[in-house]
């Protein structure tokens, strides 16, 4: 158990319709991660936060957000869903940003299926 | 981040000990190497970590070659449950740039 949770685990869903991920961080832990996992494309970074403010950006489409609240938990919005957005999202944590500082510890992550 | 390079899939028998090697010719000065691993869909798992010394924890261990081009993760005696995708990464922390890039990995699957 690596400390970090999300919920729900599994969301089936219809294209066009939205909706959101959660993330409780470890005690703690002031950096959020949330990353995709598609069969094609492997595990793949969409953003972070830290301490309630967006740090970095990976390849997180439009209709994608997410926030990260004043109690260190964090959403992920997606909207619009198409078929392909069909994937495992995991959310990570880490105590912090500097170097060395690299073990993010990552939650069991939330299945979201479109139909 | 430097390129990593793993094999594609490897396996051990268990109790005995898994060499998983990662070439990162590219590596610059500052970037640690980090071990990942992912059983079966279940979140990824921090393994290790090192930049310049060997290290070892409860897991494994990691040997760092001294012109950091190239490491490897042991694990001194692998059981079943070792069967995981494993992840070589090299990344340097800053205040702006703190995400991890997973690349394919390499399969390790440890047979009885």
């Amino acid at each position: 158990d690596s400390g970090v949770t999300q919920t729900p685990k599994h969301l089936i869903t219809a294209t066009g319709q939205r909706v959101t991920l959660r993330c409780s961080p470890r005690s703690g832990d002031l950096s959020v991660y949330w990353y995709q996992q598609s069969l094609d494309q492997g595990l793949q970074f969409l953003i972070q936060y830290y301490n309630g403010e967006e740090r970095a950006k990976g390849n997180i489409l439009e209709r994608f957000s997410a926030q990260q609240f004043p109690d260190l938990h964090s959403e992920l919005n997606l909207s619009s869903l198409e078929l392909g957005d069909s994937a495992l999202y995991f959310c990570a944590s880490s105590v912090g940003l500097l170097a060395g500082e690299g073990e993010q510890f990552f939650g069991p992550g939330t299945r979201l299926t479109v139909l | 981040d430097a390129k990593t390079t793993q094999p594609t899939s490897m396996d051990c028998a268990e109790g005995r000990a898994a060499n998983l090697p990662c070439n990162h010719s590219t590596i610059s000065g500052n970037e640690y190497v980090y071990w990942y691993r992912q059983i079966h869909s279940q979140g990824p798992q921090y393994i290790i970590h090192g930049l310049k010394n060997n290290e070892t924890n409860e897991m494994a261990s990691l040997i760092i070659t001294e012109d950091r081009k190239s490491s490897t993760l042991i694990l001194p005696h692998a059981t079943l449950r070792d069967t995981a995708v494993y992840y070589c990464i090299a990344h340097y922390f800053t205040g702006a740039n703190s995400k991890l890039t997973f690349g394919k990995g390499i399969t390790l699957s440890v047979r009885p």
